[in-house]
């Protein structure tokens, strides 16, 4: 079946700093794939996604492109502040179910 | 618009009670989930609708019942609750298509004791 892989945290980084989180994927067919980030205490909500491959998403600073060649799609931001701390999932989706990653904790400290 | 609400936002049972989980919708979305999150495991499917008088399985079925009577609402009940489901539990709607968007509630918080 589908299934993501993202890079384990918690991941803490000093504000400014350049953030990356891996995220690969095994489906088959063409998913649609996805940053979902949820903030403390807060349900999940849509950062960026990218439909077919060598799309870029992008919100926000956040950046992810699609790479069907190496299957990932791993999200970069080039200056993270205080209020990019979150859990952050990559997902992606065949036939409308989601299949999500574990979720990677980002803590960005100033 | 609310959105996707859920209600209770916390609560506590005992091994073997039942209850409900509300979700309902207000954006005509015909598709909606409910997922559970627990540590270090994401989010996982459980059951989903495409449209009224239609659901499905996911993931972790098992011990759920779910229906969906109307387009606005897709309740998830837990027959006899057991520690297992300790967890917080999210619904989730989204217009047709699968690279759409899915819009999230903002949880029920489930522990059984």
């Amino acid at each position: 079946g589908d299934s993501v892989t993202q890079m384990e945290g918690p991941v803490t980084l000093s504000e400014e700093a350049f953030l990356t989180i891996n995220c690969t994927y095994t489906a088959t067919g063409y998913p649609s794939l996805f940053w979902y980030v949820q903030y403390p205490g807060e349900g999940l909500q849509l950062l960026l996604k990218a439909t077919k491959a060598d799309d870029k998403g992008s919100n926000k600073g956040f950046e992810a492109t699609y790479r069907k060649e190496t299957t990932s799609f791993h999200l970069e931001k080039g200056s993270v502040q205080v209020s990019d701390s979150a859990v952050y999932f990559c997902a992606l989706t065949n036939d409308y179910k989601l299949s999500f990653g574990a979720g990677t904790t980002v803590t960005v400290r100033a | 618009n609310a959105g996707v609400t859920q209600t209770p936002k916390f609560q506590v049972l005992k091994t073997g009670q039942s209850m409900t989980l509300q979700c309902a919708q207000d954006m005509n979305h015909e598709y909606m989930s409910w997922y559970r999150q627990d540590p270090g495991m994401g989010l996982r499917l459980i059951h989903y609708s495409v449209g009224a008088g239609i659901t499905d399985q996911g993931e972790v079925p098992n011990g759920y019942n779910v229906s969906r009577s109307t387009t606005e609402d897709f309740p998830l009940r837990l027959l006899s609750a057991a520690p297992s489901q300790t967890s917080v539990y999210f619904c989730a709607s989204s217009t047709s298509g699968s690279y759409n968007e899915q819009f999230f509630g903002p949880g029920t918080r489930l522990t059984v004791l």
